[in-house]
């Protein structure tokens, strides 16, 4: 089975620190996505890439920054972390071109104080 | 622009059926829908092609209207296990075959069974 992992499941952060959430997948996949998760919002699009070094934002990429240098690493990166990122901060990766399914990681609770 | 999933919630006894809706202002290419437990990642259920084809998974099956531009999830006989949020996740038309799994979400459907 696919493995997507992101590398804390909880984080806790200061207003204005640099923030890194990583994600790992083991299936070869050539593209990989950050999405974030609010109640009542679902689940929006931040950052995404098809390929290493390749990257595309999503619809909420403000605030955000995203780092691929190897295939199996996707990294999302808030510059500046503010109270209204807190959330859950969720990884995915998928196969090809199509319109393919999504492997999701569980997830990272963010909470910026 | 996020597809509009209905109703927000739904609260079942076992052995009752449901039904979730998916709606876009939008052509769409494909529909995906997504399960996601408390605590857990989202899984994925099933993909519908733009055609109106109508796909199954266990007791639950899907619709896709592409004239509506409306997808619908039909939940039969549930049971405890179905309990989550369901999700909706669009690929419009203009993306077409390159959409490199890229979605667009519903809000989506919290779905409780009680025994």
């Amino acid at each position: 089975d696919v493995k997507v992992t992101q590398s804390s499941r909880y984080l806790v952060k200061r207003t204005g620190e640099k923030v890194f959430l990583e994600c790992v997948q083991d299936m070869d996949h050539e593209n990989m996505f950050w999405y974030r998760q609010d109640p009542g919002l679902g689940l929006r699009l931040i950052y995404f890439s098809y390929d290493v070094k390749m990257k595309e934002k999503g619809d909420i990429p403000e605030g955000y920054s995203v780092s691929r240098e190897k295939k199996e690493r996707f990294s999302l990166i808030l510059e500046s972390a503010s109270t209204n990122q807190t959330s859950m901060y969720l990884c995915a990766s998928s196969f090809g071109a199509g319109s393919e399914k999504l492997f999701f990681g569980s997830g990272t609770q963010l909470s910026v104080l | 622009q996020q597809p509009v999933q209905s109703p927000q919630a739904v609260i079942l006894r076992e052995g009752e059926d449901a039904v979730i809706n998916c709606s876009s202002s939008k052509a769409l290419y494909s529909v995906h829908w997504y399960r996601q437990k408390h605590g857990e990642a989202p899984v994925f259920l099933m993909i519908l092609l733009k055609g109106g084809e109508q796909k199954g998974h266990e007791k639950i099956s899907a619709s896709f209207n592409e004239k509506k531009q409306q997808s619908s999830l039909y939940l039969t006989a549930s049971q405890l296990s179905y309990s989550g949020t369901y999700f909706c996740g669009t690929v419009t038309e203009n993306a077409g075959g390159t959409s490199y799994g890229k979605l667009t979400f519903g809000q989506g459907t919290i779905l409780t069974v009680h025994p």
